[in-house]
C-alpha cells in the first residue's frame, strides 16, 4: 500500500537558518504529494502540492519539488522564522480520494 | 466562502462513556467528508470517509463508527470509549475534481 516516510523531529533551529524536511513515498502509479502544517492547538492547513513529476511547489517561502526517480517530496525554506515554529506532514494522494499521511515532523524556531 | 465547523473543541470523558462528535461544512455541497484521529506523537490516521449521505467507508476496525444523516454533516460516534479512543479528532473535506482537503479545528479527546 502507499506510505509516506518523514524525518523525525523534533527540528530545532536558529532564525534565519535554512530549513529541509525530508519526504520519501511509496506509491504505485503517480501520486499527488502535499505538505501540510499544523500549528499549535489547530487543525491542518496546506502548505503546498505538487501533482506531477518536476512540479514545484511554493507557498510562504517554502518549496518542494515531486523527485520520482528518488520518490522524494522535500521541503525547504532559505531562512526560517520563529513564527514557522509547528508541525509539518507530508502526505500523498493516490487515487481513491484519500490522503496517506507521514507521522509529521515538529519545527521548532528559536531566536 | 467554505467554511468548517467541528465541536466540541476539547471534551474529556470516562472509560465506558459514549461519544459523538460533530462536522458540518458549510459554502459547499456534495463533499467528500473525512475522520481522521491523531493519537499523541504519532501522525493522522483515516478513521473513516465518506462521498455521499449515508456512504461510509471504514479504514480501520476500531470501536468508533461513523455517520452522514445530511449532505454535510458528518458524525463520529463511539457506544463505549477505551483509553485508546484518545486523541485529537480532526474533520475534513473536499470536493470532487479538488487536490486540497480543508480541516476543521479538532476535538481533543481525553478518556480517563
Amino acid at each position: 500500500g502507499d506510505s509516506v516516510t518523514q524525518m523525525e523531529g523534533p527540528v530545532t533551529l536558529s532564525e534565519e537558518a535554512f530549513l529541509t524536511i525530508n519526504c520519501t513515498y511509496t506509491a504505485t502509479g503517480y501520486p499527488s504529494l502535499f505538505w501540510y502544517v499544523q500549528y499549535p492547538g489547530e487543525g491542518l492547513q496546506l502548505l503546498l502540492k505538487a501533482t506531477k513529476a518536476d512540479d514545484k511547489g511554493s507557498n510562504k517561502g517554502f518549496e518542494a519539488t515531486y523527485r520520482k526517480e528518488t520518490t522524494s517530496f522535500h521541503l525547504e525554506k532559505g531562512s526560517v522564522q520563529v513564527s514557522d515554529s509547528a508541525v509539518y506532514f507530508c502526505a500523498l494522494e493516490g487515487g481513491g480520494n484519500k490522503l496517506t499521511f507521514g507521522t509529521g515532523t515538529q519545527l521548532k524556531v528559536e531566536l | 466562502s467554505q467554511t468548517i465547523h467541528q465541536w466540541p473543541a476539547t471534551l474529556v470523558q470516562p472509560v465506558g462513556s459514549p461519544l459523538s462528535l460533530e462536522c458540518t461544512v458549510e459554502g459547499t455541497s456534495n463533499p467528500n467528508l473525512y475522520w481522521y484521529r491523531q493519537a499523541a506523537g504519532r501522525g493522522l490516521q483515516l478513521l473513516f470517509y465518506s462521498v455521499g449521505i449515508g456512504q461510509i467507508s471504514s479504514e480501520v476496525p476500531q470501536n468508533l463508527s461513523a455517520s452522514r444523516p445530511q449532505d454535510r454533516q458528518f458524525i463520529l460516534s463511539s457506544k463505549k470509549l477505551l483509553l485508546s479512543d484518545s486523541g485529537f479528532y480532526l474533520c475534513a473535506w473536499r470536493t470532487l475534481g479538488s487536490y486540497e482537503q480543508y480541516f476543521g479545528p479538532g476535538t481533543r479527546l481525553t478518556v480517563t
